[in-house]
């Protein structure tokens, strides 16, 4: 059965630090993929990143970096020199490739950026 | 602009009555989901329909129903037998590519609340 947890509930962090956001996830298939969603105070989750399970680069993306380590099955999340705005709740998310896509999601961390 | 809307954003019930949540996207998805967010915890799938007439459960169908008639609508009615329907709901949808090499994108939801 896939499980994703992200055992961080709550971070508080002051604005301009770096904060890492964990995820360790559970699969048995060989094919899946890993999402990051984040979900502002309005409440709609908004799409970070997708990746695949054959692909362990790291990704960056202006302030924000992803490190996939299969051998930990973990799917970390940072944001680099923080801001205000990035305080949300930040969900991780996995699906396996088949018979459809099924979204099983972390309970969230919720990230909290004080100025 | 394409996207995903929801409606209400709020919504009050009395015990004993069915409502209806919309969603309709523009973003000419054949893919469409339900799920159901609760105060600190993760997304669950209610229902999710991958094409037009056709739609399956999810892992807590019991207490709701969903119709997918139209490609760009998928309303979820929840009923009197949801023993306890307070709850954030968010509505996806997504290309419907075979297998997990699709993402999906969120609408704003909708707070249910039962008085």
């Amino acid at each position: 059965a896939q499980k994703v947890t992200q055992a961080q509930t709550e971070i508080s962090v002051v604005e301009k630090e770096d904060v890492t956001l964990d995820c360790v996830y559970e699969t048995r298939d060989t094919t899946y993929y890993l999402f990051w969603y984040k979900q502002p105070p309005s409440g709609e989750l908004v799409f970070l990143i997708r990746r695949n399970s054959f692909d362990e680069q790291n990704e960056i993306s202006g302030r924000y970096s992803w490190n996939f380590q299969k051998s930990t099955s973990s799917f970390n999340f940072t944001i680099t020199a923080s801001q205000v705005v990035d305080s949300a709740v930040y969900f991780c998310a996995l699906s396996e490739a088949q018979p459809f896509q099924k979204l099983v999601f972390g309970t969230g961390t919720r990230l909290l950026v004080s100025p | 602009d394409g996207g995903i809307t929801q409606s209400p954003k709020y919504l009050f019930r009395k015990e004993g009555q069915n409502v209806t949540l919309s969603c309709e996207q523009n973003l000419n998805h054949d893919a469409m989901y339900w799920y159901r967010q609760d105060p600190g915890q993760g997304l669950r799938l209610i229902y999710y329909s991958q094409i037009v007439n056709d739609f399956q459960k999810g892992d807590i169908a019991e207490g709701y129903s969903v119709s997918r008639e139209k490609k760009e609508s998928f309303p979820l009615t929840v009923t009197s037998a949801q023993k306890n329907p307070t709850a954030f709901y968010l509505c996806a949808s997504s290309s419907g590519l075979a297998g997990a090499t699709d993402t999906q994108y969120f609408g704003p939801g909708t707070r249910l609340t039962v008085l």
